[in-house]
């Protein structure tokens, strides 16, 4: 199994605090992605890192920031949560970032914001 | 923007064979990539295709066709272990944006 953790697993927050989420690789993998997946709505990607210090918005970026100082670490952070960001949310990485290589999953962590 | 879809269920019967379609509109094409989601689990990945046809692995294929924006995942030989979410996914504006179909539920009955 390809290394990759999220922590936590799971949490509970208030509305309006901030969060945030970590993704840990020891791949050495050059990509790295946060999707959120919610009923319906499939897999939708938040944000993603193409190298450290490099990152891009995806389709659902709005009230997230990301940030990625070193080559294992992604984090995710919610700036001010809200009940709509309540989901479960996966950490991604790949090799070569192309649609043909094998992007591996984190095991996923489900946040509720009550 | 960019966009791929795919029927919300299917249901088929054990030893069966299912085809779960998938359309896509991107703005730029590299490729268009197949995974397997169970319950509560993480999305693995099952198959790839770069070039129009078909390809094969073991009781799985994936088909596309460029010209007609489409792909398509075969399923043989269907097993109630392969009752799961399948999602596509392509490149969005570009080849590392990693864009994922709303996802496919597939029910294997007896």
């Amino acid at each position: 199994d390809a290394g990759i953790t999220q922590s936590p697993r799971h949490k509970v927050t208030e509305t309006g605090t901030p969060v945030t989420l970590r993704c840990h690789q020891t791949e050495n993998h050059r990509y790295m992605y946060w999707y959120r997946q919610d009923p319906g709505h499939g897999l939708r990607l938040i944000h993603y890192s193409y190298g450290v210090k490099d990152t891009d918005k995806g389709e659902v970026s709005d009230g997230y920031s990301v940030s990625r100082s070193k080559t294992e670490d992604f984090l995710l952070t919610l700036e001010s949560a809200t009940s709509s960001q309540t989901s479960v949310y996966f950490c991604a990485i790949s090799d070569s970032g192309t649609v043909n290589t094998e992007a591996f999953f984190g095991q996923g962590t489900r946040l509720t914001v009550v | 923007g960019q966009s791929l879809e795919q029927p919300s269920e299917v249901t088929a019967v054990e030893g069966a064979i299912v085809q779960i379609n998938c359309t896509y509109q991107t703005s730029g094409f590299y490729g268009l990539s197949w995974y397997q989601q169970h319950d509560g689990g993480a999305p693995t990945f099952l198959s790839y295709n770069a070039l129009d046809g078909l390809e094969e692995t073991g009781r799985f294929s994936s088909f596309l066709s460029r010209s007609d924006s489409y792909g398509y995942l075969l399923l043989q030989e269907l097993q109630m272990k392969d009752s799961a979410s399948y999602f596509c996914a392509g490149g969005g504006d570009s080849s590392y944006k990693l864009i994922f179909g709303s996802g496919t539920r597939l029910l294997v009955r007896p």
